[in-house]
């Protein structure tokens, strides 16, 4: 089972933020943070990481509780190209012992971005 | 640098017979993944391979099988299909095992009539 809860569904309006709120209550101290996502019929595609630092890049951006129990995934800019369902998913990465690269994909949150 | 490919993109087979899909990673990618995406199940991961062992299994039945090429290309077979394996069967590709980032392929959707 997916070790993250996130809302079903979002929207946003265009060239606002998206703020996409993530709980992992049960987060390990080697387990990172990931953000995928995943536009109608395409393969999912990797957003960003975190282990317990905020983290950015040119798509988005990751924020991370102190106590590492939640995160929200931030699109500064949503266009209509953003809508689709985002998964927030928690794994053992690097050169972690156990890391793998399996991902436990849960539900997600269906973004729409509305014009 | 060309993507993940997967071959085929589309396929129809019938009850009981078997498929063959192809995945060929990122170049210089090592670490193969397999996951099967259905309306009711979402994404499910299938298998890992790496170094041409798989290192991961999902919770499939041994229906479900795949191996890995010394060039690090992987296929994936399902024998016996029935209809509950029409799905959208996605690879992904890594560096390595433990790798922060995975791409994904576009995918083959399979029809089993």
């Amino acid at each position: 089972d997916a070790k993250t809860t996130q809302p079903p569904s979002m929207d946003c309006a265009e060239g606002r933020a998206a703020n996409l709120p993530c709980n992992h209550s049960t987060i390990s101290g080697n387990e990172y943070v990931y953000w995928y996502r995943q536009i109608h019929s395409q393969g999912p595609q990797y957003i960003i990481h975190g282990l317990k630092n905020n983290e950015t890049n040119e798509m988005a951006s990751l924020i991370i509780t102190e106590d590492r129990k939640s995160s929200t995934l931030i699109l500064p800019h949503a266009t209509l190209r953003d809508t689709a369902v985002y998964y927030c998913i928690v794994r053992v990465a690097g050169n972690s012992g156990g890391a793998t690269n399996k991902l436990i994909f849960g539900t997600g949150t269906l973004l729409a971005v509305q014009p | 640098k060309a993507g993940v490919t997967q071959t085929p993109r589309y396929l129809i087979k019938t009850r009981g017979q078997q498929v063959t899909l192809s995945c060929s990673p990122i170049s210089g990618h090592r670490s193969v993944s397999w996951y099967q995406q259905t309306p009711g199940q979402g994404l499910q991961f299938l298998f890992e391979y790496f170094s041409e062992t798989q290192r991961n299994k999902g919770n499939f039945p041994g229906r479900f099988s795949g191996r890995q090429f010394s060039n690090s290309r992987s296929e994936m077979n399902v024998s016996t299909l029935e209809l509950g394996d029409s799905a959208l069967y996605l690879c992904a590709s890594s560096f390595g095992q433990g790798a922060f980032e995975q791409y994904f392929g576009p995918g083959t959707r399979l029809t089993v009539t």
